[in-house]
């Protein structure tokens, strides 16, 4: 198992900032995964995130609105730049092990004024 | 195009009787299935998964059924406690593939 520990667990922001979301693993992860979910909705992948490699992103998500850092392998986080209200959601990083389930962080919710 | 679709958005069931989310998916290569549950404010916990090679796994009160020629799963929650009440996602993966595919989740409310 692991054990994800995700800072902030909330957040108001005022348009056009950046917030930083930060999450330490209780254990060494070769993949950690960010996901965002927007009310009503369903987990959204974000982007994969590779310890030594630039992260993947999915389609819909650019690396200038959400740029990762990886720098070893149980810390990443994600920068939600130049916010605007749209980009209110909770934000989620998560570690899958061996192909077995995904563990996740508690979240972070964020909210853009 | 939706791999991974639960249909009801919501499910209400009385204390005490069987409570029964669906999934569906179209990816014949998904071969692991995974059922979470989240509360408001948390992130989602896992529940019970089942791989291709079965048909049923049970944990307790939840027992999930994969029908692989209809690509259809299901949850079953019996009996159904208040505690129950939250959002459950089904999720799928494919072989040595790290990421999962969602659902959009359906909230389970109990009414006591």
């Amino acid at each position: 198992s692991a054990v994800i520990s995700q800072k902030p667990s909330r957040d108001i922001c005022q348009r056009g900032t950046s917030l930083t979301i930060q999450c330490q693993v209780d254990s060494q992860v070769t993949m950690m995964f960010w996901y965002r979910q927007q009310p009503g909705q369903s987990l959204t992948l974000i982007a994969t995130a590779n310890q030594g490699s630039e992260a993947t992103y999915e389609s819909g998500f650019v690396i200038d609105k959400f740029p990762i850092s990886r720098p070893n392998l149980t810390f990443s986080t994600l920068t939600v730049s130049n916010m605007s209200p749209e980009d209110s959601s909770i934000y989620l990083c998560s570690v899958r092990i061996a192909g077995s389930e995904a563990f996740f962080g508690q979240g972070t919710r964020l909210t853009v004024v | 195009d939706q791999q991974v679709k639960q249909n009801s958005p919501s499910l209400s069931v009385q204390e005490g009787r069987i409570s029964i989310l669906n999934c569906d998916y179209t990816n014949s290569m998904f071969d692991y299935f995974l059922w979470y549950k989240k509360y408001p404010a948390e992130g989602p916990t896992f529940l019970i998964s089942i791989s291709s090679i079965k048909d049923k796994n049970e944990d307790g009160r939840f027992t999930v059924f994969l029908n692989k020629s209809a690509k259809h799963l299901s949850l079953h929650i019996v009996p159904s406690q208040p505690g129950d009440s939250a959002v459950y996602f089904c999720a799928a993966s494919s072989d040595s593939n790290y990421q999962l595919i969602w659902g959009a989740g359906t909230k389970l409310i109990i009414k006591p």
